[in-house]
């Protein structure tokens, strides 16, 4: 079974620049979520998915980052204009809500530097 | 207030040695999950161990055991006969809500391992 894949797995950027970041979760999961890991600290949710519908992005700065997961599978997140502080990895994680205790199965991340 | 607490930044054990990490929390659920991730230098979050707030006995998973005292609120993750591949961060995590099946995962601020040879 092919995990969750995300890409580019690193991205340097100006500030005030715009980058976006795709997400394909595991095949048949409803659940998706974005996560933003800043160094030395641990992943904080930004927004959840259930199919195509939010659930849950009270965290994330709607000022300047969107994400939209069209037809309930795959997902892109971004952010315009970048600030200094964004720099982070941003984690996409999924989930298959049958399993009891909502396992979550994480990409490799993608590494954001903000110049 | 912070919901998850690892209070330990860093960790050295001797290899084959036994190590137990911190983690409480903070909730007023009755229902809740804790659980516990590896996170490797590479960057991928790899899942350990998952306990129930309900789940009578201790979670284990081969030489992962989670030792869940709920009155203390604590839920400290040992590992046994170290390997020199268990040298990682680790993060303890909690979801709120058993009906909330598809919720948020909280993290601590997780604990870098070190596994000496």
């Amino acid at each position: 079974e092919a995990g969750v894949a995300q890409s580019p797995r690193y991205k340097i950027i100006e500030k005030r620049q715009s980058v976006a970041f795709w997400c394909n979760p595991i095949s048949g999961h409803a659940t998706l979520y974005w996560y933003q890991q800043i160094l030395g600290q641990g992943p904080k949710l930004l927004i959840q998915f259930q199919n195509n519908g939010v659930v849950d992005d009270s965290q994330l700065p709607k000022d300047r980052f969107s994400a939209e997961r069209l037809k309930g599978v795959d997902s892109t997140l971004k952010i315009q204009p970048a600030k200094l502080e964004d720099s982070a990895v941003y984690l996409c994680a999924s989930s298959l809500l049958r399993v009891s205790y909502n396992e979550q199965f994480f990409g490799p991340g993608t590494r954001l530097t903000v110049l | 207030a912070q919901k998850i607490t690892q209070t330990q930044p860093g960790m050295f054990v001797q290899e084959k040695e036994a190590v137990t990490l911190d983690c409480t929390y903070d909730t007023s659920d009755p229902s809740y999950g804790l659980f516990w991730y590896k996170q490797p230098s590479s960057g991928e979050m790899i899942f350990l161990i998952y306990q129930g707030s309900y789940d009578q006995q201790n979670a284990t998973e081969g030489r992962y055991s989670l030792n869940f005292q709920k009155a203390r609120k604590s839920a400290n993750l040992v590992i046994s006969a170290s390997q020199l591949g268990d040298s990682a961060m680790y993060f303890c995590a909690m979801r709120e809500g058993w009906n909330n099946q598809g919720g948020k995962l909280i993290f601590g601020q997780g604990t870098e391992l070190s596994v000496k040879p």
